[in-house]
């Protein structure tokens, strides 16, 4: 199985702050890599598709990048309904995989 | 709107097995681009893919699971399950239903760029006597 390694765990902000957070797999998976952002009670929601593609209708602050074993996720100027839990996920292949996950909370 | 709903017992005793299914709102399970997915959450914890079944019935199971889980998909009803037999209390856990959805394709190969662009709400599952 492809492992796939978030950090940080978790990440003290304000809004306003831009804040970045990374995965690294551990082999390359070219681009096949997805963002989700979970919130306390729900289910997750994806964010970005093939490590860069904005879902329609999330708002344009988050951006993906990267490709091969390492890969980004920022979010730019931080909003309230932005401190949750995100997560990364492979779909390079078979079973399908998860980061740990990274909080963002209220500094 | 596609819409997921899962639906289950909430609580399982050791050594039996689960039963889950998930109901289809808005979208055929006959679409060609779309697997139909299984994920679990531990409290507190992260994401595990159990597994997912394809329009034509074919499935890809984790195979941390693979010798206790069966998928399975009833078109007419617009409904696909999960059995998860011999269950203990490690299963115990909020599990989803999702839709594997190819999101765009690559250029060089034409395979999909998938992700799970809808969930069910979850369903939380408790394995204890």
């Amino acid at each position: 199985d492809i492992q796939l390694s978030q950090s940080p765990s978790s990440v003290s902000a304000s809004v306003g702050d831009t804040v970045t957070i990374t995965c690294r797999a551990s082999q390359n998976i070219r681009n096949f890599l997805n963002w989700y952002q979970q919130k306390p009670g729900k289910a997750p929601e994806i964010l970005i598709f093939a490590a860069s593609g904005l879902q329609s209708g999330v708002p344009s602050r988050f951006s993906g990048s990267g490709s091969g074993t390492d890969f980004t996720l920022s979010i730019s100027s931080l909003q309230p309904e932005d401190f949750a839990l995100y997560f990364c996920q492979q779909t390079f292949s078979v079973p399908w995989t998860f980061g740990r996950g990274t909080k963002v909370d209220t500094k | 709107q596609v819409l997921l709903q899962e639906s289950g017992p909430g609580l399982v005793k050791p050594s039996e097995t689960l039963y889950l299914t998930c109901t289809v709102f808005g979208d055929s399970l006959n679409r060609g681009s779309h697997y139909w997915t299984w994920i679990r959450q531990p409290a507190g914890q992260g994401l595990e893919w159990i597994g997912r079944i394809f329009t034509s019935g074919s499935t890809n199971y984790n195979p941390s699971l693979k010798s206790r889980v069966t998928i399975s998909a009833d078109t007419s009803e617009s409904q696909f399950s999960l059995e998860l037999n011999s269950v203990t209390a490690a299963d115990t856990a909020v599990y989803y239903c999702a839709r594997d959805n190819a999101l765009s394709h690559d250029i060089m190969t034409g395979g999909g760029y998938y992700a799970m662009d809808v969930w069910g709400q979850g369903t939380t599952v408790t394995v204890s006597s």
